[in-house]
């Protein structure tokens, strides 16, 4: 079936740790994004893709890195910079060109998790 | 400045009655679209409705509908006859072309909550 993963579903990390998060889509989409949930906060960009070797900065992009290597992953490293690390994260991704409106699908999300 | 504002936090009604959630947004843009996902317990987002600008067309879908007004800057979701699977988080969300990216502007949601 096509769709998209992520992995693992929860995650728990000590402080100070970097931890990786994974997003892996078979849609042969070429946008890729990745956004954080809290509680009462709706969903927030961290960083996105629209082609590969190349991301931009959402609006928290702080305490996070990503990387591009192939059109189907886009994995999502929390470093031990982020200060506040534990929420929900979404990965999404959506065909382009872009400004055609087209919607985004999801994956199924990771809690993560700072003990 | 909040690009789309979902002002009912939580709702609960009771099974079978109707609920109304609201979304106001936005933009500069004149060419833009607005989105409506549905988040389950489980945790994933569901893809409801998309709507451009230039359609103000109201749409229609089994029990849910879409209210689209350009002069309030509204898009808002009707549920009839709400069942307890309609329990969920709405998002609302909108996308404006000059941005290119695709990206989204998510509103805060509203957690509906149907009694049996």
């Amino acid at each position: 079936d096509g769709g998209i993963t992520q992995s693992p579903k929860y995650l728990f990390r000590k402080e100070g740790q970097n931890v990786t998060l994974s997003c892996e889509q078979n849609l042969n989409h070429d946008a890729m994004y990745w956004y954080r949930q809290d509680p009462g906060q709706g969903l927030r960009l961290i960083y996105y893709s629209q082609i590969v070797n190349d991301f931009q900065k959402g609006d928290i992009a702080e305490g996070y890195s990503v990387s591009r290597e192939k059109k189907e992953s886009f994995p999502l490293t929390v470093t031990s910079a982020q200060k506040n690390p534990t929420a929900f994260y979404l990965c999404a991704s959506t065909n382009l060109p872009s400004g055609r409106g087209n919607e985004q699908f999801f994956g199924p999300g990771t809690r993560l998790t700072v003990l | 400045a909040q690009k789309v504002t979902q002002a009912q936090t939580e709702i609960s009604v009771v099974e079978k009655e109707d609920v109304t959630l609201d979304c106001v947004y936005e933009t500069r843009d004149t060419t833009y679209y607005l989105f409506w996902y549905k988040q389950p317990p489980s945790g994933e987002l569901v893809f409801l409705i998309r709507r451009n600008s230039f359609d103000e067309q109201n749409e229609i879908s089994g029990r849910y509908s879409w209210n689209f007004q350009k002069s309030t800057s509204s898009f808002n979701f009707t549920i009839t006859a709400s069942q307890v699977v309609d329990s969920a988080v709405y998002f609302c969300a909108l996308s404006e072309e000059q941005t290119g990216a695709n990206n989204l502007f998510f509103g805060t949601g509203t957690r509906l909550t149907v009694i049996p």
